[in-house]
C-alpha cells in the first residue's frame, strides 16, 4: 500500500483563490519531502525542498510568496497555492524520504494532486 | 551538476515486440541511484527499479529487463513482449549521493503499444 499519501487527488478552484495540498508519510518520519510540478507532457521538475521545523528551499524561478510550503511535524508537509491563477494549473507530486533509512536513500511518492484552476 | 537524458520523446510498438528505452547521465558523484517509473494517463509514479551506482550487474524482471553501463553512464530499460497495458509515460531518474533525496528526472518516453 502507499507510503506517502498525497491529498486531493484532484481540485479545481476559481482563479485567485488558494488551494492547500497535502503530503502525509503514513509510516514513517520524514525531515526532508520534496515538492514536485509536472506541466502537460512533460518532465517533473523540482519545485521546492520541505525542511521540518525551518523554511523550504525553493528552486530558482519558483515564487516562494506564492507557494506557500509548511512542514509542521515529520509526517506533513503542505503546498498552499496561493492567488492562484489559470497558469498554476498542473500536476502537483510530492515525495518523501525515509529519516531511518540510513544509507539506503529510499524515496517515496505520493499519488500526485491534479490542480485545475478556472 | 545531474542531468538525466532521455532522447526519445515517444516509441510506438505492436503488441509482442521488445523495445528500449535509453537513458543517459551525467553526474559528478561517486555514489548515485538510478531509477525507472512509469507514468501512467492518471498520473502516479510506479516505482520500477533503483540501482546503486555500485552495483552493475543488469536486472531481469519478468518482461523487464535493465542494462546498467558506468562506462557509458547509461541505464536502459528494456520491455520484453511488450502488452499493451505497457503503454506508459516512462521517466528515468537520478538521485546523486549528495542531493539528499531529491532526484533528477529525464523528459519522459511516451510509449504506445498497439494491439
Amino acid at each position: 500500500g502507499a507510503v506517502v499519501s498525497q491529498h486531493p487527488s484532484r481540485v479545481i478552484c476559481k482563479s485567485g483563490t488558494s488551494v492547500k495540498i497535502e503530503c502525509r508519510s503514513l509510516d514513517f518520519q520524514a525531515t526532508t519531502m520534496f515538492w514536485y510540478r509536472q506541466f502537460p507532457k512533460q518532465s517533473l521538475m523540482l519545485m521546492a525542498t520541505s525542511n521540518e521545523g525551518s523554511k523550504a528551499t525553493y528552486e530558482q524561478g519558483v515564487e516562494k510568496d506564492k507557494f506557500l510550503i509548511n512542514h509542521a511535524s515529520l509526517t506533513l508537509s503542505t503546498l498552499t497555492v496561493t492567488s492562484a491563477h489559470p497558469e498554476d494549473s498542473s500536476f502537483y507530486i510530492c515525495s518523501a524520504k525515509n529519516n531511518r533509512d540510513g544509507s539506503r536513500n529510499t524515496i517515496y511518492f505520493g499519488e500526485g494532486s491534479w490542480l485545475t484552476v478556472v | 551538476a545531474q542531468k538525466v537524458t532521455q532522447a526519445q520523446t515517444e516509441i510506438s510498438v505492436v503488441e509482442k515486440e521488445d523495445v528500449t528505452l535509453d537513458c543517459v547521465y551525467e553526474t559528478r558523484d561517486t555514489t548515485y541511484y538510478l531509477f525507472w517509473y512509469k507514468q501512467p494517463p492518471s498520473g502516479e509514479l510506479v516505482f520500477l527499479i533503483r540501482r546503486n551506482s555500485f552495483d552493475e550487474q543488469n536486472e531481469i524482471s519478468g518482461r523487464y529487463s535493465w542494462n546498467f553501463q558506468k562506462s557509458t553512464s547509461s541505464f536502459n530499460f528494456t520491455i520484453t513482449a511488450s502488452q499493451v497495458v505497457d503503454s506508459a509515460v516512462y521517466f528515468c531518474a537520478l538521485q546523486g549521493g549528495s542531493t539528499l533525496g531529491r532526484l533528477y528526472f529525464g523528459r519522459g518516453t511516451q510509449l504506445t503499444v498497439w494491439p
